[in-house]
């Protein structure tokens, strides 16, 4: 079993829709889940990150995340053609040592 | 943040040869990590390059493969060698950021894509 599942199908959706991904892990031992959004030809940015059970909000962005579940979702409000993009899941343990999922490959449509 | 350069952004290259790929930071730093990022897999963790050591490589990744360099705190090479088509990859270069974040925020050079015929 990978230590990060991410179904990498790709995922289109018209301008102003929700764009919902998500992850699960198997190590419980992970302390820290982050989003990253990656460009075509561009190397990942770092886009959300949080180290607690619940919900975390940046603008059109919402990170959440289920420890009990092993489970992490990153949600995009009102998604933008410039949202449009490859979303990878990571998560680590506190030795900058990071496990990524396969990703997303959004395109949200004008 | 850190910016990353990586040379070179793209290459074709012969099967059995060897290709050295550079990445230059805009900043000191301890620690830089290689990944390759293969066509639907994971971006995979090669090794890590400490300044003055050796370099540490993941499961999988061995020096011969991969030999790296880091002869100072803002700059490595990861050397591909005796390439195969397998090898076909993006390699990218990355570092720790330092905004109070802890692990996880890693910065990323834009990638060196190699095609191996």
């Amino acid at each position: 079993q990978k230590e990060v599942e991410q179904d990498p199908g790709p995922l289109s959706v018209p301008e102003g829709a929700i764009v919902s991904l998500n992850c699960t892990y198997s190590n419980s031992a992970f302390q820290y889940f982050m989003w990253y959004r990656q460009y075509s030809r561009k190397g990942p940015e770092l886009l959300m990150y949080t180290y607690s059970s619940g919900n975390k909000e940046d603008g059109r962005f919402t990170a959440q995340v289920d420890k009990s579940s092993k489970y992490i979702s990153l949600f995009i409000r009102d998604s933008q053609p410039s949202d449009s993009a490859t979303y990878l899941c990571a998560m680590g343990r506190g030795n900058n040592r990071l496990a990524f999922g396969k990703g997303n490959q959004v395109v949200v449509i004008p | 943040s850190a910016v990353i350069s990586q040379k070179p952004s793209r290459d074709i290259c012969q099967r059995g040869t060897s290709l050295t790929i550079q990445c230059q930071v805009d900043s000191q730093v301890t620690m830089m990590f290689w990944y390759r990022q293969q066509p639907g897999q994971s971006l995979t963790l090669i090794a890590t390059a400490n300044q003055g050591s050796e370099a540490t490589y993941e499961s999988g990744f061995v020096i011969d493969k991969f030999p790296i360099s880091r002869p100072n705190l803002t700059f490595s090479t990861l050397t591909v060698s005796n390439m195969s088509p397998e090898d076909s990859s993006i390699y990218l270069c990355s570092v720790a950021g330092t905004s109070g974040l802890g692990t996880g925020e890693l910065f990323f050079g834009e990638g060196s894509r190699l095609t191996v015929l």
